[in-house]
């Protein structure tokens, strides 16, 4: 079983639907990454949280320590949105573990 | 503001030939550098992390090597490359201490 499991593994939806993007961990973690990968290969870091929830524009990322468990949400999605998405946990002594990322395709 | 450059973006090498990615970060001193690898339709791997000059850390026994001569130039090399060495490849750098992560544009390597 892996140490970070992300659902699901591909996503399509409609421009404009609300999109949730799960994340699931096994172990201790001192923080979590959200990524973004784009088509070209690219990644940009979205948000790092320990606790509770951070949005920016569209975005919202929340986490629950003890339910080891995080979500990222997309509202209002446009095509542009169109990704890999990636969760990765920092564990205690700095290593990072990255979930298999989930591919959104927002459609027009 | 801190960049980071990674290069070259695309590298084809037949097998058995020698590697060197170069990754460079501009506007901070002392980063925790990272290097990633992709492999096709799979997630990213952690190679090699280093928290300062001369600091490596292998997270997986393989055909490369790393090596920081200098606080902001991380290099990753091979000296005999494999098939199973194409992949995507990614260098990222953060502060220590809790913080975000930045990622180099990467370069795609295919080992022919």
């Amino acid at each position: 079983k892996n140490e970070v499991e992300q659902s699901p593994q591909n996503l399509t939806a409609q421009e404009g639907e609300f999109i949730t993007i799960n994340c699931s961990y096994s172990v201790g973690i001192s923080a979590l990454h959200w990524l973004q990968q784009h088509p070209g290969g690219g990644i940009v870091s979205l948000f790092m949280l320990s606790s509770g929830k951070k949005k920016h524009g569209r975005l919202i990322a929340t986490i629950n320590i003890q339910e080891k468990h995080s979500s990222l949400h997309i509202t209002a999605s446009h095509p542009r949105d169109s990704a890999v998405y990636i969760c990765a946990v920092r564990e205690y002594g700095n290593k990072l573990v990255f979930g298999a990322g989930t591919i959104l395709r927002v459609k027009s | 503001s801190q960049t980071i450059h990674q290069w070259p973006a695309t590298l084809v090498q037949p097998v058995g030939s020698p590697l060197s990615l170069e990754c460079t970060v501009e506007g901070t001193s002392n980063p925790n550098l990272y290097w990633y690898r992709q492999a096709a339709g799979r997630g990213l791997q952690l190679l090699f992390y280093s928290v300062g000059i001369g600091q490596i850390s292998s997270e997986v026994p393989q055909n490369l090597s790393a090596s920081r001569p200098q606080d902001r130039q991380f290099i990753l090399s091979s000296k005999k490359l494999l098939l199973s060495d194409s992949g995507f490849y990614l260098c990222a750098w953060e502060r220590t201490g809790l913080s975000t992560l930045h990622f180099g544009n990467g370069t795609r390597l295919t080992v022919t």
